[in-house]
């Protein structure tokens, strides 16, 4: 069974301060995707990384996927109220046109 | 926008009774996925689809049952329903690019059984 374990599963941090977010898993993705959830809404696509040691910059957000392309991370700079929800990682097996999903992180910024 | 429409968006139901979810999509997606989303489970796929009357089972497909009788439209039935099912489902459907296999989800639709 793959597994996608993603921590901490819980962050309530002060407006300015920086998080980090991890995502990590035993198998070999193809790619990596990060979605952003809110509350009564469904998970949008942020990101999505393919190559091994890739960096992506989103505004604040640092997008890293791991050079084996077995793990993520998520790097938030300055978080802001605005960046308050519930942050999913999503790994692509080319499988079936079916990602395997980490639990999420949910991300309280107060201000 | 993945022109996503789900129905209903809310819904209580008894114990026991039947209750069908419906998925529409505008963009002629051939991949469709409903899923569940608990706390502390993150988000299970439920069934899928790869064409009209092409289906296949999620990890969590006892208690359900799908249908899709046109490239359109994705239903999701539960069949009795528990109150272990009380969740709220997401449809989906995924868009293949350079970058890979790429979900875009629906608003959610809210069950509760009682």
């Amino acid at each position: 069974t793959q597994l996608l374990e993603q921590s901490p599963q819980f962050l309530s941090i002060q407006e300015g301060e920086n998080l980090t977010v991890y995502c990590n898993s035993s198998s070999v993705f193809s790619s990596l995707q990060w979605y952003r959830q809110e509350p009564g809404e469904g998970p949008v696509l942020l990101v999505t990384v393919v190559t091994g040691g890739e960096v992506k910059k989103l505004k604040r957000l640092t997008f890293q996927f791991g050079d084996a392309r077995k793990d993520s991370s998520l790097h938030i700079t300055a978080a802001q109220p605005g960046d308050t929800g519930l942050y999913l990682c999503a790994g692509d097996t080319d499988s079936n046109y079916q990602l395997i999903w980490g639990a999420g992180t949910k991300l309280i910024i107060k201000p | 926008d993945a022109g996503i429409t789900q129905s209903p968006r809310h819904k209580v139901t008894e114990t026991g009774t039947p209750v069908t979810l419906r998925c529409h999509q505008t963009e002629n997606h051939r991949y469709m996925y409903w899923y569940r989303q608990d706390p502390g489970h993150g988000l299970r796929l439920i069934h899928y689809s790869y064409g009209v009357k092409d289906t296949d089972k999620g990890e969590v497909s006892d208690g359900y049952s799908v249908s899709r009788s046109k490239t359109e439209d994705f239903l999701l039935t539960l069949e009795s329903a528990t109150s272990s099912q009380t969740s709220v489902y997401f449809c989906a459907i995924s868009e293949t690019d350079g970058a890979g296999n790429t979900i875009y989800f629906g608003e959610g639709s809210w069950l509760t059984v009682v």
